[in-house]
């Protein structure tokens, strides 16, 4: 089945410890991203990647890392999370950035 | 940078047709408009994409005018099960990246 998943579903961690969100994608897509979806705010993107080893800000990249080593894999890093980092985050990918499939979600919570 | 913009809340009644407009003045040359749905608790699904003219696939259409300002998605004789929330996204995509933007999202209420 076609999918992207993500891990962990929901997270609750302490400011300042770092942490990582996978995304795996088994379409074999060149694409992949990751947004943020808070209220009133909508989605807004984190990072993309066009293909391995090419990542790019989106429109709000501060406070993350992504990396691109492999093309189904991008893992979203929060290296010193803070609490306006609260968020619901969604992985993507597609063929070219078009019609994109999105994970399931990723809850987190930085108290 | 492209921004969208989109009525906050609809509400229907089911077998009407819903009209959802986003408008996006500052949409580059080679933007794409896509449109999603997301239900709670579930990611943003696909449901059309466009550039220009009218795009019609077997869920929604697609009207997109000459000056690209704005695009308006069309959902036919809607039921209780359209009730989510949608998206338009505006995309700028080439051979070195760029940027998607999406809009607020607009709540639609399908109602018996």
């Amino acid at each position: 089945e076609a999918q992207v998943t993500q891990n962990p579903r929901y997270l609750i961690t302490v400011t300042g410890k770092k942490l990582t969100v996978t995304c795996s994608q088994n379409m074999n897509h060149e694409y992949m991203s990751w947004y943020r979806q808070d209220p009133g705010l909508g989605l807004r993107q984190i990072y993309y990647s066009m293909n391995v080893e090419v990542t790019d800000k989106g429109d709000v990249p501060e406070g993350y890392k992504v990396s691109r080593k492999e093309k189904r894999n991008f893992p979203l890093i929060l290296e010193s999370p803070s609490p306006n980092q609260t968020s619901l985050y969604f992985c993507a990918s597609s063929w070219t950035g078009d019609e994109q499939y999105f994970g399931p979600g990723t809850r987190l919570t930085v108290t | 940078l492209a921004k969208t913009t989109q009525p906050i809340s609809m509400d229907s009644y089911e077998g009407q047709e819903v009209n959802i407009t986003c408008s996006h003045n500052n949409i580059a040359t080679n933007d794409y408009i896509t449109w999603y749905q997301q239900f709670p608790s579930q990611g943003p699904r696909f449901i059309i994409q466009g550039y220009k003219t009218k795009v019609t696939n077997e869920v929604a259409s697609l009207f997109i005018p000459a000056d690209r300002k704005s695009s308006t998605l069309s959902l036919p004789r809607v039921s209780l099960s359209d009730t989510a929330v949608y998206y338009c996204l505006v995309g700028f995509v080439d051979n070195q990246g760029g940027k998607l933007i999406f809009g607020q999202g607009t709540e639609l209420s399908v109602k018996p």
